[in-house]
């Protein structure tokens, strides 16, 4: 079976400073991952995804995310934090095959900036 | 930004009420979605559609009902709410129905409260 396991539910980190959110999965066959991110009042937003080519994946607003399978991680990175940057963001893992494009996701960790 | 839309954005009702839950997308996707949300939980998946005529339970078992009349359209309907029915409701939409590595679109969501 997938999983998906946010490590940090909170992230505080200052205007400029590196972001690193962690993501893990568990999957039995090669997985595809998104990252998504959330801010107040609505919908989850795409950010990047990985689907088998490049192990660096870029996104928006400067995120990037690298898929490292001896490690069955998948951490999202910004290098520089902006203001806007406060959102929840939401690692998600698909696999092909089964319910084909349903996806799991983590329980989201909370990226708060401080000025 | 992606064309899909949920009303109402927040309800309150009592105990007992029917209610439901609007969603369309005018992207002509063919697949869509409903998840729960609640606070510092994983999203889960409720109930999805690979297009007309086509209604699947999710992972999350959930008292509610869903419809795929028109492509566009995926009500989710609770025939009597209960105060455990408080959550947010999100739903999506993604091109297609059998690849694991389209992307969802979400819309903004309902936060319900049943009082």
């Amino acid at each position: 079976a997938q999983s998906v396991t946010q490590l940090g539910s909170h992230v505080s980190v200052s205007e400029g400073a590196l972001v690193l959110l962690r993501c893990n999965y568990s999957s039995s066959v090669p997985p595809y991952l998104f990252w998504y991110v959330q801010y107040p009042n609505q919908g989850l937003q795409l950010l990047l995804k990985y689907t088998s080519a490049a192990t660096l994946v870029k996104g928006i607003n400067g995120f990037e995310a690298e898929f490292k399978k001896s490690e069955t991680s998948f951490h999202l990175t910004k290098p520089s934090a902006h203001m806007s940057d406060a959102a929840e963001y939401f690692c998600a893992v698909s696999t092909p095959g089964g319910s084909q494009g349903n996806l799991i996701f983590g329980k989201g960790t909370k990226l708060s900036v401080k000025p | 930004e992606a064309d899909i839309y949920q009303t109402p954005r927040y309800l309150v009702i009592g105990t007992g009420k029917k209610i439901t839950l609007e969603c369309s997308q005018t992207m002509g996707h063919d697949k869509m979605y409903w998840y729960q949300q609640d606070p510092g939980m994983e999203l889960h998946l409720i109930h999805y559609s690979y297009g007309v005529n086509s209604t699947e339970k999710g992972d999350l078992s959930s008292e509610s009902t869903v419809s795929r009349i028109r492509t566009e359209h995926f009500p989710l309907t609770l025939e009597s709410a209960r105060p455990s029915h408080t959550s947010q409701y999100l739903c999506a939409s993604s091109e297609s129905g059998t690849r694991s590595t389209d992307t969802q679109y979400f819309g903004p969501g309902t936060r319900l409260t049943v009082l």
